[in-house]
């Protein structure tokens, strides 16, 4: 049981190029979430589904995109990458089911920097 | 709108102390809280998850009350070790609006040898 699966774990990119940070996990959970830590300033929202097909959006959404085409994928994707989209990102999955709400689980990360 | 709080910031400790880290938040109406580790440059990982109607969880030397009116929850870590040297994150589930957490920024934890 892999849990939660981030790729890369490290990347460097140049201004204005464009990635796709890839999770997937293999619970069955329905919900999928990205998150982005900064130093200091917690975890924020970008986006998440509640479902294949699914998505809406977090505090944070600008400047990036998802789809969710699978339960298991849920792929981020930055578009003319920008110097304030230097964080490490999160990929998180939950099951909820008639009333009962169970805990997060997180990928290990995804370290970015633009420059 | 929903705030978690988490004071304080950073605290040391000798080890074999016991500790409490403390979490509030500002609506009561929530789903559940969870408590989770994360070490430097690594991810999340859960620790102990209450729900709404539990007053509080245990595992090894971890305790987590939950006092949801008051809008207060503790970590409390028995006879601490170097390994839990750490930083601890709480987050709660609001019951309205979307499926997110709300997060804390977190106490950064040292226990000194």
């Amino acid at each position: 049981n892999a849990g939660v699966t981030q790729t890369p774990k490290f990347r460097i990119l140049k201004i204005g190029q464009s990635m796709t940070l890839q999770c997937t996990q293999d619970m069955n959970h329905n919900y999928m979430y990205w998150y982005r830590q900064d130093p200091g300033m917690g975890l924020k929202l970008i986006y998440y589904s509640v479902g294949a097909g699914i998505t809406d959006k977090g505090e944070v959404p600008n400047g990036y995109n998802v789809s969710r085409s699978t339960t298991e994928d849920f792929p981020l994707r930055l578009e003319l990458a920008a110097p304030s989209q230097t964080s490490v990102y999160f990929c998180a999955s939950s099951y909820s089911h008639t009333g009962t709400n169970y805990g997060y689980t997180f990928g290990s990360g995804t370290r970015l920097t633009v420059v | 709108k929903q705030e978690v709080t988490q004071i304080p910031a950073a605290l040391s400790v000798p080890e074999g102390e016991n500790l409490v880290l403390n979490c509030s938040f500002t609506d009561s109406a929530i789903y559940n809280l969870q408590w989770f580790r994360q070490d430097p440059g690594k991810g999340l990982t859960s620790l102990l998850l209450i729900q709404s109607s539990q007053r509080e969880q245990t595992s090894g030397r971890l305790n987590a009350s939950l006092d949801k009116s008051s809008g207060r929850s503790t970590l409390y870590i028995a006879a601490s070790q170097p390994g839990d040297s750490a930083t601890y994150l709480c987050a709660v589930r609001p019951t309205s609006g979307t499926y997110k957490y709300i997060f804390g920024t977190g106490t950064r934890l040292k226990v000194l040898a």
